[in-house]
């Protein structure tokens, strides 16, 4: 495996499901982002870890919930959640906490709430 | 101040045209620009980066053109070709953070 890889890559749930999105990176970088992509809006920041600590959670409802258990991987735990989160969610890693502009993306986890 | 806006939406271009997608900032602090380049059902992959001390970068086909006093840059694609239609990203950061400021993004189409 080489890059970044994340599972599953599609995944229906009910709004009082709760399911996990995972994502494992082969490049030996130190730093981990969680973002969300809608349809013609901007990718939008969730979380940033760096060296398994979180530097960030950029203002993100509680019923997204992250975890990153070492460096080389990253969840996203669901609960409760609302159609309108329906989106792609990316994960991505830099080499390290400062170099947040070159980013290697995961080919996300297309995520359909009913 | 965090924005950055980019522009056309989409855009649509004979092959071999030279397609042109522009972007606009804000931050003065932001001093690395990137690009984007999505295929369905794929991940954004690193395209070519600039930097504000220079006001041009080419790399193959692909030259970023950067205009520092205001405030936009913009990627061109030389002689396009039908597998370079995806979407493409601008984005914005500064050295030692790690927020990337993304653009709404442009869907290009080639046609053969």
């Amino acid at each position: 495996e080489t890059g970044v890889t994340q599972t599953p890559r599609h995944l229906v749930m009910g709004m009082t499901n709760k399911k996990s999105l995972k994502c494992e990176q082969h490049l030996g970088h130190n730093a981990m982002y969680w973002y969300k992509q809608s349809a013609k809006k901007p990718l939008e920041l969730m979380f940033v870890y760096s060296l398994e600590e979180r530097v960030e959670n950029n203002s993100v409802p509680s019923r997204f919930s992250p975890e990153c258990p070492n460096s080389s991987h990253l969840f996203l735990h669901l609960h409760t959640l609302q159609p309108e989160d329906s989106a792609l969610y990316l994960c991505a890693s830099s080499q390290d906490y400062g170099h947040g502009g070159e980013l290697f993306f995961g080919e996300g986890s297309r995520l359909t709430v009913l | 101040q965090q924005q950055v806006k980019q522009s056309p939406q989409s855009l649509i271009v004979q092959k071999g045209g030279i397609p042109i997608i522009n972007c606009a900032y804000e931050n003065t602090a932001f001093d690395y620009f990137p690009w984007y380049q999505q295929f369905p059902g794929k991940g954004p992959a690193l395209l070519i980066a600039i930097r504000p001390d220079v006001s041009e970068k080419k790399e193959g086909r692909f030259t970023i053109s950067f205009n520092k006093s205001a405030k936009q840059f913009s990627l061109h694609i030389m002689d396009s070709q039908p597998g370079d239609s995806a979407t493409y990203f601008c984005a914005a950061s500064h050295t030692g953070g790690f927020k990337t400021i993304f653009g709404a993004g442009t869907r290009l189409f080639v046609k053969a």
